[in-house]
């Protein structure tokens, strides 16, 4: 299986704050990585898709970056509502395997 | 826009069998891949595998043995089933289409709100 890496776990930050989130693949993964948001008590959402692509409706603060085993989620300006845990998910490779998620939350 | 509802008992007592459904509405369960994923309480997202309309599957190894997804498509319908459970099977599950994009599947674009099972004598 393909192990999925995040860093931080969780991170504190000021509205209006850029936020950045890594996520590492244990192979080449080339781009084939999602991204989803979690709120409490929530199913997950797709946000990014492709590594970089912003799914439809999803604000253009979130965007994504990155291929290979190395990949960047960023949210330029922190909202109040981005509350919530962010997972990385690969797809090259079955099973799927998702990341171990980090907790945004406002400092 | 489809929307997904999973239904089935939320207490399964150790040893036996979880059984899970979950409806698609608001859009035909043909053409895609719908997967069941499950999330332990306060823990991340495991894949536990996916049925193609057709019937054809692929489980996650880790759960394989164990493992059985259907599909009734004249009910736009999909079950998951997961014998002799323990309390590690503790977990809110999720369905979720699994859209096919560019030849590639893997992408969680619709989910159900989950359902919590216990499992608990």
């Amino acid at each position: 299986d393909i192990q999925m890496t995040q860093s931080p776990s969780s991170l504190s930050a000021s509205v209006g704050d850029r936020v950045t989130i890594t996520c590492q693949a244990s192979q080449d993964i080339g781009n084939y990585l999602n991204w989803y948001q979690q709120k409490p008590g929530k199913a997950p959402k797709l946000l990014i898709y492709d590594a970089s692509n912003l799914e439809t409706g999803v604000p253009s603060r979130f965007s994504g970056s990155g291929s290979g085993t190395d990949f960047t989620f960023t949210i330029s300006s922190l909202q109040p509502e981005d509350i919530a845990t962010y997972y990385c998910q690969q797809y090259d490779n079955l099973p799927f395997t998702f990341g171990p998620g980090t907790k945004v939350d406002i400092k | 826009q489809v929307q997904l509802q999973e239904s089935g008992p939320g207490l399964v007592k150790p040893a036996e069998t979880l059984s899970l459904t979950c409806t698609v509405s608001g859009g035909s369960i043909s053409n895609y891949y719908w997967s069941w994923i499950r999330q332990p309480p306060g823990k991340g997202l495991e894949w536990i595998g996916y049925i193609y309309y057709t019937g054809s599957t692929n489980y996650n190894p880790s759960l394989k043995s164990r493992v059985t997804i259907s599909v009734d498509t004249s009910k736009n319908q999909f079950s998951l089933k997961l014998t002799s459970v323990t309390a590690a099977d503790t977990a809110v599950y999720y369905c979720a289409r699994d859209d096919v994009r560019d030849g590639y599947d893997g992408y969680f674009d619709s989910w159900g709100q989950g359902t919590l099972v216990t499992v608990s004598s």
